[in-house]
């Protein structure tokens, strides 16, 4: 079964700086999609950013990009110039391709402070 | 459309009593997810939906639990006789065909038994 481990529990930045959340996974499959979501205090989970794994090209949405590295099984999610709206629970999901293997398997979550 | 709504925000009930939670997704998607998250952790899969059929649920789904899409549209997950250790917050999510694009969450329900 697949895995997903989010080592960093919490982790904060000072606004307007970069700051990297990490995340790893455990597959055996070659082609599948990972996911970032923000969940802010409000509760609903919000896609941020998605990566197909037999795209190479890292995925970029504005302020926020991946570094995907398959070999290494690693996802980790960049996020510049922090804004005090980027203060929220991660989670990053991944999810394969197969048919009738439809869920999306979170990690654990690392909380996001932003520092004024 | 407004995204995937979800019924109520808040429950609390005694433990052994039964409580259903409604989810209305977004109309143009087919797909509807049920997960359940406890505090301080990812979202937990339970059971989806293609349209009307319920195709796929997770162990974590005992038998007290129950989930119907009734004509493919909203769908309702029930808990019968609540136990403490199903206190959580309950996700409802939709996606159009596989989800390859992502989902989209509600805001879920908050259930606590005491």
């Amino acid at each position: 079964a697949q895995t997903v481990t989010q080592s960093q529990p919490e982790m904060s930045v000072q606004e307007a700086e970069t700051v990297t959340l990490s995340c790893t996974y455990d597959t055996s499959e070659s082609d599948y999609y990972l996911f970032w979501y923000k969940q802010p205090p409000s509760r609903q989970m919000i896609l941020v950013i998605r990566q197909e794994a037999y795209k190479q090209q890292n995925a970029t949405e504005n302020r926020f990009s991946v570094n995907f590295q398959k070999a290494a099984k690693s996802f980790s999610l960049k996020i510049s110039d922090s804004q005090l709206g980027d203060a929220a629970m991660y989670f990053c999901a991944y999810r394969s391709p197969e048919w009738g293997a439809q869920k999306l398997v979170f990690g654990q979550g690392t909380r996001l402070t932003i520092n004024p | 459309d407004t995204g995937v709504s979800q019924d109520p925000r808040h429950k609390i009930t005694k433990r052994g009593q039964n409580v259903t939670f409604r989810c209305d997704p977004i109309s143009e998607h087919n797909r509807l997810y049920w997960y359940r998250q406890t505090l301080g952790q990812g979202p937990e899969f339970l059971t989806y939906f293609q349209n009307e059929a319920q195709l796929e649920k997770s162990r974590l789904l005992s038998d007290r639990f129950s989930a119907e899409r009734p004509k493919g549209s909203f769908s309702t997950l029930e808990i019968q006789r609540t136990e403490q250790g199903d206190s959580a917050m309950y996700l409802c999510a939709s996606s159009f065909d596989r989800g390859a694009h992502g989902y989209t969450f509600g805001s879920g329900t908050r259930l606590t038994v005491v």
